[in-house]
């Protein structure tokens, strides 16, 4: 079975651009997470999604990021306009039923911010 | 509020060594899940354990087994006769009885096993 895919796997911008980064979860999995990843603040969660719909953003870091899960087999995150700051890996997971459950990860996405 | 320490910033070990990666959770909660995950050179996250806390026997997998101990809110992972594969970034985490899918990190412990 194919695990969480991510793209694209490495993203050059340059500062003020918009960069999108998607994500499809396992098949029937209903949980969905984003993660960033620095040496500086190590593994942050951003954003989980349950049945699609986004249940925890505390962890957004402000307006300039936003996710959405149009269905259950495709997810995005999207910084306008990026920033240096956000250079980072950028992880997917999923998770399936109950609560607690552990997660699956994705390969990332490695973010560089010019 | 939750929080989950991995005092080890970086071990480094000879083949065939045994080897404990130390983990320190806080939580209020009753009911709460920890969990091992492993990051090696290539960058994935690959799943290891889940534990909740009710459960405190001890695990063991091939060279890997697993301390669970709620007197001191440990729950530590030994690597027997350690392996260059086992070269990684190990991160615990932790998950409570409410806002149950948010994992909590530890900062993660770099081991590094050498020939």
């Amino acid at each position: 079975d194919a695990g969480v895919i991510q793209s694209p796997r490495h993203e050059v911008t340059e500062m003020g651009q918009e960069v999108t980064l998607r994500c499809k979860p396992i098949s029937g999995h209903n949980s969905l997470f984003w993660y960033r990843q620095t040496m500086m603040r190590g593994l942050e969660l951003l954003i989980y999604f349950n049945n699609n719909v986004p249940i925890d953003d505390s962890g957004m870091p402000e307006d300039r990021f936003s996710a959405k899960m149009p269905n259950a087999s495709f997810s995005t995150l999207k910084i306008q306009p990026s920033e240096p700051r956000d250079s980072a890996v950028y992880f997917c997971a999923s998770s399936f039923g109950a609560s607690n459950n552990e997660q699956f990860f994705g390969p990332g996405t490695r973010l560089t911010v010019l | 509020a939750q929080k989950v320490t991995q005092a080890q910033t970086e071990i480094s070990v000879v083949e065939k060594e045994d080897v404990t990666l130390d983990c320190v959770y806080e939580t209020r909660d009753t009911t709460y899940y920890l969990f091992w995950y492993k990051q090696p050179p290539s960058g994935e996250l690959v799943f290891l354990i889940r534990r909740n806390s009710f459960d405190e026997q001890n695990e063991i997998s091939g060279r890997y087994s697993w301390n669970f101990q709620k007197s001191t809110s440990s729950f530590n992972f030994t690597i027997t006769a350690s392996q260059v594969v086992d070269s990684a970034v190990y991160f615990c985490a932790l998950s409570g009885e409410y806002n149950t899918d948010k994992l909590i990190f530890g900062t993660g412990t770099r081991l590094q096993v050498f020939p």
